[in-house]
């Protein structure tokens, strides 16, 4: 049973146009939502994370909108350039339960120049 | 500071072998993590360890032991590899902050 739900799967945008991957979880005890950024031959490296108590964190391009009442969490990725073509992962942990994360399936995106 | 280094970086194994994987990490942090990696699924924790000398299993942790010896290392053994256990297995750490990834191991199990 997949905690994390994540679509899609793969994604193709232009350049400049906006990437947008969707997460939602079941557990209600989850309260740390980061993203992971993947290129290949490489590990995941943390790209933006969110806490429950707020709704939405910008980081340069990058933006996390947070629903709790939905229990879902969307990365939005604005001006999207071809350097951004990697493999997206959301996650979610529980702080109490020693920070083990909970990944979703990926969306593999590809910017075209 | 090198961060967290897997070895090896590429391994084929024939079913029933064993062999262990070795992650490091120079960070001084407490908690460490192996997962695996298959298409489709993203990474699933095969175990992790809150510190020197614990272990615990995570979601995936049949055919797989770990030990933390050291507070640095890591690892993960597969006594007796199975097909279904091809894969790319990455290793992690951190402590309060955020989970720092190795580059990964690929292994494929003929």
């Amino acid at each position: 049973q997949q905690q994390v739900k994540q679509s899609p799967q793969s994604l193709i945008v232009q350049k400049g146009g906006i990437s947008i991957i969707n997460c939602a979880y079941e557990n209600t005890a989850f309260d740390y939502f980061p993203w992971y950024q993947q290129f290949p031959g490489k590990g995941p490296a943390l790209l933006i994370a969110i806490r429950p108590d707020v709704s939405e964190k910008k980081e340069g391009r990058f933006t996390i909108s947070f629903n709790k009442s939905a229990k879902q969490f969307s990365l939005h990725i604005m001006d999207s350039q071809p350097g951004d073509s990697a493999t997206y992962f959301c996650a979610a942990s529980r702080q109490a339960a020693g920070n083990k994360l909970t990944f979703g399936g990926g969306t593999r995106v590809l910017v075209k120049p | 500071n090198a961060g967290v280094t897997q070895t090896p970086k590429f391994r084929v194994l024939k079913t029933g072998q064993s062999m262990t994987l070795l992650c490091a990490q120079d960070m001084n942090h407490e908690y460490m993590y192996w997962y695996r990696q298959d298409p489709g699924m993203g990474l699933r924790l095969i175990h992790y360890s809150v510190g020197e000398g614990t272990t615990a299993k995570g979601e995936v942790p049949d055919g797989y032991n770990v030990s933390r010896l050291k507070k640095q290392n890591f690892l993960l053994g597969l006594e007796s590899a199975a097909p279904s256990q091809t894969s790319v297995y990455f290793c992690a750490s951190n402590y309060q902050g955020p989970q720092h990834f190795g580059p990964g191991t690929r292994l494929l199990v003929l």
